[in-house]
């Protein structure tokens, strides 16, 4: 069945060191990957994608690494800001008319000043 | 930039009344979903909606969950007999496509409190 589980609940990094949370899924026939944000009080919000036949996506600040040999994809953010201080969820949409997300636990990135 | 909103913000029922949450998606979007999360939990789909009728729910979605797109704007999620789990956070979200890569706009959400 599908499952998309984090390895952390929380994370704390110093500001302006490189941040990295990680994300496990289980089923092999995942095929597109989603990082969101989610700040206190507010809706997810996308960062970054990737499609399984990628194993690396660079956006500002960002890179989302997927390793499909052993079902793990990472979301790396550079020179982490105060601002970066949210929830980050990984997500899985097969699209193609499966319309939903499956969201995974969520890991708490907290910036130390 | 174009946005999705929700109101109320904060809804506070007693358990058996009926609730209706409200959605505006962005305009130009065609698919509609609804997600929830109850408190430190993960996001949960519930329903997605796409010319006027549901294409794919889960098995939160029961007979208890209906949603409507009333007119052109809006789009709704009516709970009819609330439940003291059905307290949540309700996020809607809208998209311009279903293929892969089209990204779901999520609302700032409206948190259900059933007493």
């Amino acid at each position: 069945g599908e499952s998309v589980g984090l390895h952390l609940p929380t994370l704390s990094v110093q500001e302006g060191d490189n941040s990295i949370i990680n994300c496990a899924y289980s089923n092999s026939a995942s095929d597109y990957f989603i990082w969101y944000k989610q700040e206190s009080g507010k809706g997810p919000q996308f960062i970054i994608d990737i499609r399984s036949n990628m194993d690396k996506r660079q956006g500002q600040r960002v890179t989302v690494l997927l390793n499909k040999t052993v079902k793990h994809l990472s979301l790396q953010i550079a020179a982490t800001q105060p601002g970066d201080s949210a929830v980050y969820f990984c997500a899985e949409n097969k699209g193609g008319g499966y319309q939903k997300v499956t969201f995974g636990t969520g890991t708490k990135l907290q910036v130390i000043p | 930039e174009p946005e999705v909103t929700q109101t109320p913000s904060h809804q506070v029922t007693q358990m058996g009344q009926e609730v209706i949450l409200r959605c505006v998606p962005i305009s130009n979007h065609l698919y509609f979903y609804w997600y929830r999360q109850i408190l430190g939990q993960k996001v949960e789909f519930l329903v997605s909606f796409y010319n006027n009728e549901i294409s794919e729910k889960s098995e939160i979605f029961d007979d208890q969950f209906s949603v409507e797109r009333p007119d052109g704007s809006n789009f709704t999620l009516k709970i009819r007999s609330t439940k003291l789990e059905d307290s949540a956070m309700y996020f809607c979200a809208s998209s311009e496509t279903v293929l892969v890569g089209g990204e779901q706009f999520f609302g700032p959400g409206t948190r259900l409190t059933v007493l």
